[in-house]
């Protein structure tokens, strides 16, 4: 198993406030995937990291900043959560060769 | 913007029964992923398939790639309570991100 925590599980916040998620991995993966989940969308890519401060945006990063200092750690930031953020919001490290990912069990955010 | 097509969108079949689902692009993947997600948890993945015309078995479940490395299909032969689940396909472009489909919800029946 490819040891990968995340944090918290829930959270309920209230508009406009910052949130922040982690992720933890203990393989010393390079890649690491941000993704949230919502009925009649699937996986969109949030935001991901290649490297320790290597980072780049997915196809729906707008509201949300990530941060990778170490190779362990990759946050996801809300700077001021809306509605619409509300979300299951998965971490996925790549798998070497040409394998696919192993996802974390998610953080089900709600922003009341 | 690439789309990966997956269908039915749910299935409802009773235990015992075969089934087959799909997924389909208009885009090459250079590999694609199959994963089972349970309520509560992240995806899991079953199968990689990389050449065109692969196919892989686990279990009761098949997976083929398609020849042109556009589709797949996965088809689960006497399926079980426990075959009960979203299945996702995703592919890997030349770009070398993945793509995932928006899933097949399936519900065995005992």
């Amino acid at each position: 198993d490819a040891g990968i925590t995340q944090s918290p599980r829930h959270k309920v916040t209230e508009t406009g406030t910052p949130v922040t998620l982690r992720c933890h991995q203990t393989e010393n993966h390079r890649y690491m995937y941000w993704y949230r989940q919502d009925p009649g969308h699937g996986l969109r890519l949030i935001h991901y990291s290649y490297g320790v401060k290597d980072t780049d945006k997915g196809e729906v990063s707008d509201g949300y900043s990530v941060s990778r200092s170490k190779t362990e750690d990759f946050l996801l930031t809300l700077e001021s959560a809306t509605s619409s953020q509300t979300s299951v919001y998965f971490c996925a490290i790549r798998m070497t060769g040409a394998g696919g990912y192993t996802f974390g069990s998610g953080t089900r955010l709600t922003v009341v | 913007t690439q789309l990966l097509e997956q269908s039915p969108q749910f299935l409802s079949i009773q235990e015992g029964e075969n089934l087959t689902v799909y997924c389909n692009s208009s885009s090459v993947f250079s590999s694609l992923q199959w994963y089972r997600q349970e309520p509560g948890e992240g995806p899991v993945l079953l199968v990689t398939v990389v050449t065109g015309g692969e196919v892989k078995k686990l279990k009761r479940l098949t997976f083929q790639f398609g020849d042109a490395r556009k589709d797949s299909s996965l088809h689960i032969t006497a399926a079980q309570p426990g075959d009960t689940g979203l299945y996702l396909c995703a592919g890997r472009n030349r770009d070398d991100k993945i793509i995932f489909g928006k899933g097949t919800r399936l519900h065995i029946l005992p």
